[in-house]
């Protein structure tokens, strides 16, 4: 059974730092995606990282893949209030091919204090 | 460009009854995908369908059914609820299986 854990589940953090989650799977997959939820709202999607090595990019928020060690970080860098949310990985065991079937962490809830 | 649309937002159903959701995918959008999110279990992945056929599916009893009509509009429906499916039913469209999926606002539903 494919287990994903991220870390830390909760931070707190002061703005303008740096922080990385965790996100940690227990199967071979090249396949992950990271998500945001705001409170009472439904998610969106961050960022899909389909192969070993790849890293995106948008404002804030980089994330990577490293396959071989089975590691995806969120790097968030100077972080502002609006980044407060939760943050989910979510992992694909069906690499290859187009379906898909995702494992999710249990979320990292972030608070950015002024 | 419409987003995705899930109906009915909020629901309250007794124990022993059916529900069924429904999702409206982006325009274009062929495949959709459905999770249940509770306190409990967090995100669960439910199914996927694309072009009308359920490629995947999650580990959920076989009260938790879906399907996907040829616009690719997507129902799900749960047969004899219980308690425990009390949850935010959230529905997720994308070009492909593996692209960039949008999610609608969700279908909160409360058993009693």
């Amino acid at each position: 059974e494919l287990k994903v854990e991220q870390n830390p589940l909760f931070l707190s953090m002061q703005e303008g730092k740096n922080y990385t989650i965790y996100c940690n799977y227990s199967t071979t997959s090249d396949r992950l995606y990271w998500y945001r939820q705001d409170p009472g709202k439904s998610l969106e999607s961050l960022f899909v990282l389909l192969s070993n090595g790849a890293v995106k990019q948008e404002g804030r928020l980089m994330a990577s893949l490293d396959t071989k060690a089975r590691l995806s970080t969120l790097h968030i860098t100077a972080a502002v209030h609006d980044l407060s949310a939760t943050y989910f990985c979510a992992v694909d065991i069906n690499s290859g091919g187009s379906n898909y079937k995702l494992t999710f962490g249990k979320g990292t809830l972030l608070t950015v204090n002024p | 460009k419409a987003g995705v649309t899930q109906t009915p937002r909020y629901l309250i159903k007794t124990r022993g009854q059916q529900v069924t959701l429904s999702c409206s995918p982006i325009s274009g959008h062929r495949s959709v995908s459905w999770y249940q999110q509770t306190p409990g279990q967090g995100l669960q992945f439910l199914f996927e369908y694309f072009s009308e056929t359920q490629r995947n599916k999650g580990n959920f009893p076989g009260r938790f059914s879906g399907r996907q009509f040829s616009n690719s509009r997507s129902e799900m429906n749960v047969s004899t609820l219980e308690l425990g499916d009390s949850a935010l039913y959230l529905c997720a469209s994308s070009l492909a299986g593996f692209s960039k999926a949008f999610f609608g606002q969700g279908t909160r539903l409360t058993v009693v």
